[in-house]
C-alpha cells in the first residue's frame, strides 16, 4: 500500500506570495490533518479534514487554509507569506480519525520564505 | 489547554537502556502516542497507551500512569539507528493529538 505522498518536497517563496501544498493520503483513509514543524515549536496542529469537512482547527491565522476533495486528497494554502512561515509542513492521514487511530505521516514539504 | 513536557535531548551508549519521560496536563484524555522521527524523515508510529501500565513491543516499551499524567518510552539494547527524535503526543478532547516538542536521542558507540 502506498504511503502518504506530499508534493512538492521543497519550495522557496518570497514574502507576500502564496503557496499551495498537496497531500495524498493512504488509500481508504478519510481523515487528513496538517502540521507545521519548526525546531523551536515542534509539531503544531493546523487543521484536520474528514470526508471533505474541516472537523478541527488549530490556532493559526486565517492566512492558512485548506480543503479536502472527494477522493480524500487534501491541499493546504498559505497566503501573504511571512518569513516566520518557513517550516516543514507535514500531512498525516488516519483510517477513521478516531481517538486511537495512529497518524501516518508524509515526508513533508520544506517551505523556505525569503 | 494542553501542556506536554519532555526532555529536549538525551544521550546514551549503544547496547544500553534509555528511558524518555513525558509529562502532560490536558483537558480530557483519550490516549497517549509515541512517534519516532529520524532526521529528514516523517514521524512513524511506535505505540499507543490508553490504560495504565506497560505495553511491550520488542525492544521498545511504553508506560502510562493517568493519575500522574506521566508516560515513558523505554528503549532496550540501543542501536545506532535508534538515534532519532521521539515525540510524545496526547489525545485530548478532540480526535487530534497534541505533540510535545520531542526528545532528540543521540546514541554513541
Amino acid at each position: 500500500k502506498a504511503g502518504v505522498t506530499q508534493t512538492p518536497r521543497y519550495l522557496i517563496k518570497t514574502r507576500g506570495q502564496q503557496v499551495t501544498l498537496s497531500c495524498s493520503p493512504i488509500s481508504g483513509h478519510r481523515s487528513v490533518s496538517w502540521y507545521q514543524q519548526t525546531p523551536g515549536q515542534g509539531l503544531q496542529f493546523l487543521f484536520e479534514y474528514f470526508s471533505e469537512t474541516q472537523r478541527n482547527k488549530g490556532n493559526f491565522p486565517g492566512r492558512f487554509s485548506g480543503r479536502q476533495f472527494s477522493n480524500s486528497r487534501s491541499e493546504m494554502n498559505v497566503s501573504t507569506l511571512e518569513l516566520g512561515d518557513s517550516a516543514l509542513y507535514l500531512c498525516a492521514s488516519s483510517l477513521e480519525g478516531q481517538y486511537n487511530s495512529p497518524l501516518h505521516f508524509g515526508n513533508g514539504t520544506r517551505l523556505t520564505v525569503t | 489547554g494542553q501542556n506536554i513536557d519532555q526532555p529536549t535531548e538525551m544521550t546514551a551508549t549503544e547496547g544500553a537502556i534509555v528511558q524518555i519521560n513525558c509529562t502532560y496536563q490536558t483537558s480530557g484524555f483519550n490516549g497517549l502516542f509515541w512517534y519516532q522521527q529520524h532526521a529528514g524523515e516523517a514521524p512513524t508510529f511506535l505505540s499507543y497507551n490508553v490504560l495504565d501500565g506497560l505495553e511491550e513491543k520488542g525492544r521498545f516499551s511504553s508506560f502510562l500512569s493517568r493519575s500522574k499524567g506521566y508516560s515513558y518510552l523505554l528503549l532496550k539494547e540501543l542501536q545506532m539507528k535508534d538515534s532519532a527524535s521521539y515525540l510524545c503526543a496526547v489525545g485530548g478532547g478532540s480526535y487530534i493529538p497534541t505533540f510535545g516538542r520531542g526528545t532528540s536521542l543521540i546514541v554513541h558507540p
